[in-house]
């Protein structure tokens, strides 16, 4: 099984501010495998990022995927109010599908 | 546009199976895989397996030996059975269309439904 390290737990910004997430598996994913999700209480999560670095449609372009191999990142250039959730990555390469364990985006 | 929507018992007693239906709207459930999530409350999502619209299925081995995966074309519905369940199966249950080739990813969510396991 496939295990995503997600860093840091709870990432503290202010609306504006650039946003970092870091994802790490324990093993080499391909990009195609890496998608990135959103969601907010009480709801769905929500597709962001696809392939690693394709924003899905609908997705604003604040939001930007990158990395390769074990270490992803999703970057979101200036953090909008709407913005403050959690983000989850997943990697579907065999099975089972994992996710990781979440970093909470909160206002500072 | 695709819309899935689960249903179900909201309760379930310990050591009784719990059983869910994902109704697939607007589109049709041919021709892609399914899947099942579940998230326990303040945490995180944890995947339970996939059933393809021709009812070849992949569990996580996590629950291999309780969950059953079926799709039924004619209602445009898949389903998910779980048996043995415990409290640890407390949790909200996700259905999602899980989308392959040549990128991987689950592009449609259900609202989810919330399934409790107690007496």
């Amino acid at each position: 099984e496939i295990v995503l390290t997600q860093s840091p737990g709870t990432l503290s910004l202010s609306p504006g501010e650039r946003a970092t997430l870091s994802c790490r598996a324990s093993q080499s994913v391909s990009s195609s495998y890496l998608a990135w999700y959103q969601q907010k209480p009480g709801q769905a999560p929500r597709l962001l990022i696809y392939g690693a670095s394709s924003r899905a449609t609908g997705i604003p372009d604040r939001f930007s995927g990158s990395g390769s191999g074990t270490d992803f990142t999703l970057t979101i250039s200036r953090l909008e109010p709407e913005d403050f959730a959690v983000y989850y990555c997943q990697q579907c390469v065999g099975s089972p599908y994992t996710f990781g364990q979440g970093t909470k985006l909160e206002i500072k | 546009q695709v819309q899935l929507q689960e249903s179900g018992p909201g309760l379930v007693k310990p050591s009784e199976t719990l059983s869910l239906t994902c109704t697939v709207s607007g589109g049709s459930i041919s021709s892609y895989y399914w899947s099942w999530i579940r998230q326990p409350a303040g945490k995180g999502l944890e995947w339970l397996g996939r059933v393809y619209s021709s009812g070849s299925t992949s569990y996580n081995p996590s629950l291999k030996s309780r969950v059953t995966m079926s799709v039924d074309t004619s209602k445009n519905q898949f389903s998910l059975k779980l048996n043995s369940v415990t409290a640890a199966d407390t949790a909200v249950y996700y259905c999602a269309r899980d989308s392959r080739y040549p990128y991987y990813y689950m592009d449609v969510w259900g609202k989810g439904t919330t399934v409790t396991v107690s007496s």
